[in-house]
């Protein structure tokens, strides 16, 4: 098990564009919690599932966002319309519980 | 509403010496707190938690205190390796929930 994946590392893409990512969990755990994290601050919390339930969304979540765990395996997070405040680094975890996530390295949006 | 605070974004100590990172916060019903490393282009990677029933956990050279009357942690490393140098993340989680609030983490530098 080579923990959390996430992919791709590095997305560019112009204003008004849509923009997926990919999670792929540690394979025992059945939490997933996606992550927001700019310049200088710490991470902030978007949404999360147990299993395929999304059972939480922040309020930062916008109707621009959309995630989603089918079959509860992999998670992908859609971004509609980018918005240059969008820029951010997008960081998938999961967890056994919901004591110590383990994260991935991240996926860096830069929209132009 | 930052509910969880760290008031220093940077610390440097030599090489050997102890470093102490601060963390405060707001809200009383967070319950479970943990501490974070980070080097550039990696995701966080758990380090120590502990859980408001205790006071002190320990790890090797790593020790987190919570001061629950007062809302203040802090994480002892002893002795501060070079290694060590990276920013770090104190998080909170509330009783009822999953979620990680983050503050916005203290750059270590460790010098040799």
């Amino acid at each position: 098990d080579t923990g959390v994946s996430q992919d791709p590392r590095h997305k560019i893409t112009k204003r008004g564009q849509n923009v997926t990512f990919r999670c792929d969990p540690i394979s025992e755990h059945n939490r997933l919690y996606w992550y927001r994290q700019t310049l200088g601050q710490g991470p902030e919390f978007l949404t999360y599932f147990q299993n395929e339930a999304q059972l939480e969304k922040s309020r930062l979540l916008s109707d621009r966002f959309s995630a989603e765990r089918p079959k509860g395996s992999f998670s992908t997070l859609e971004i509609q319309r980018t918005e240059q405040g969008d820029s951010a680094m997008y960081l998938c975890a999961s967890s056994r519980t919901g004591d110590g996530y383990t994260f991935g390295s991240g996926t860096r949006l830069t929209v132009v | 509403d930052q509910q969880v605070k760290q008031n220093s974004p940077s610390l440097s100590v030599q090489e050997g010496r102890i470093s102490i990172l601060n963390c405060d916060y707001t809200n009383s019903m967070f319950d479970y707190f943990l501490w974070y490393k980070k080097y550039p282009a990696e995701g966080p990677t758990f380090l120590i938690s502990i859980s408001s029933i205790k006071d002190k956990n320990e790890d090797g050279r790593f020790t987190v205190f919570l001061n629950k009357s007062a809302k203040h942690l802090s994480l002892h490393i002893v002795p501060s390796q070079p290694g060590d140098s990276a920013v770090y993340f104190c998080a909170a989680r509330k009783t009822s929930g999953s979620r990680l609030t983050f503050g916005e983490g203290t750059q270590l530098t460790v010098n040799p």
